[in-house]
C-alpha cells in the first residue's frame, strides 16, 4: 500500500497570503495524484487531478505541481472560504489511499 | 444535474448488517468507476471499495474484505454497499462517489454507527 504523508498537519495563515501544502508518496505514483478540499459537515470537493489539472469551476489561485513522490498544492492569495482541510489522494494502484490531511486555519 | 444521494445509514449493533444505497442522477453508473469512501468521526478519508463500469473489476480495502460487497442495479441506476459483520471501527460517514481521473462527484454522505 502506498502511504501519502501530508505536511504540515496544520498551517496558520492570513487571508491574502500564499499557502503551500505538501504531499509525499512512499513510492512513485507518477502523476496520478489529486487534491480535495473539505469543509466541516461537507463532502470533499475535487480541486486538482493528475497532479496539476484544475477541476471544473476551481479558481486559478489553486495550482498543483509535482510528479513521482513529491507533490505540492499552492493557493495564491488566500480567500476566507479557502480555510478548510485539504487531502491528497493517488490512483496509481489499489488501494487508492488518501493522505491524512492538512488543516489550513486562519491566523 | 449530476449528483448522487446516499441512504440506508443508521445505528446497528456489532455483528449486524446494513445495506447502503446510492441513487445517481444525471449520469449512468454503469459507464463509470463508482466507489464508496468513508470517514470516521474526526478522522481522514478512507477508500472502501470500488467497481468499474462493466462490473469486471471490484476492489476492497483489506479491513472490509469478506464482509462488504459493492454492487450495482443498472436498471435503476443504483449503487449499493452491503455491509455484514459490522464492527465498531466501521462507524463512519459513508460517501458514494463517481471516480474518473479522481473523485469528481460526491454524495452528502450517510452515517453508520456501530455500537452496543
Amino acid at each position: 500500500e502506498i502511504v501519502l504523508t501530508q505536511s504540515p498537519a496544520t498551517l496558520s495563515l492570513s487571508p491574502g497570503e500564499r499557502a503551500t501544502l505538501s504531499c509525499r508518496a512512499s513510492q512513485s505514483v507518477g502523476s496520478y495524484l489529486a487534491w480535495y478540499q473539505q469543509k466541516p459537515g461537507q463532502a470533499p470537493r475535487l480541486l486538482i487531478y493528475d497532479a496539476y489539472k484544475r477541476a471544473t469551476g476551481i479558481p486559478d489561485r489553486f495550482s498543483g505541481s509535482g510528479s513521482g513522490t513529491d507533490f505540492t498544492l499552492t493557493i495564491s492569495g488566500l480567500e476566507p472560504e479557502d480555510f478548510a482541510v485539504y487531502y491528497c489522494q493517488h490512483r496509481s494502484n489499489w488501494p487508492n489511499t488518501f493522505g491524512q490531511g492538512t488543516r489550513l486555519e486562519i491566523k | 444535474e449530476v449528483q448522487v444521494v446516499e441512504s440506508g445509514g443508521g445505528l446497528v449493533q456489532p455483528g449486524e448488517s446494513l445495506r447502503l444505497s446510492c441513487a445517481a442522477s444525471g449520469f449512468i453508473v454503469s459507464t463509470y468507476w463508482m466507489t464508496w469512501v468513508r470517514q470516521a468521526p474526526g478522522k481522514g478519508l478512507e477508500w472502501v471499495a470500488n467497481l468499474n463500469g462493466d462490473g469486471s473489476v471490484v476492489n476492497y480495502v483489506d479491513s472490509v474484505k469478506g464482509r462488504f460487497t459493492i454492487s450495482r442495479d443498472d436498471a435503476r441506476n443504483l449503487l449499493y454497499l452491503q455491509m455484514n459483520s459490522l464492527r465498531a471501527e466501521d462507524t463512519a460517514v459513508y460517501y458514494c462517489a463517481r471516480a474518473r481521473e479522481a473523485i469528481d462527484v460526491w454524495g452528502q454522505g450517510t452515517t453508520v454507527t456501530v455500537s452496543s
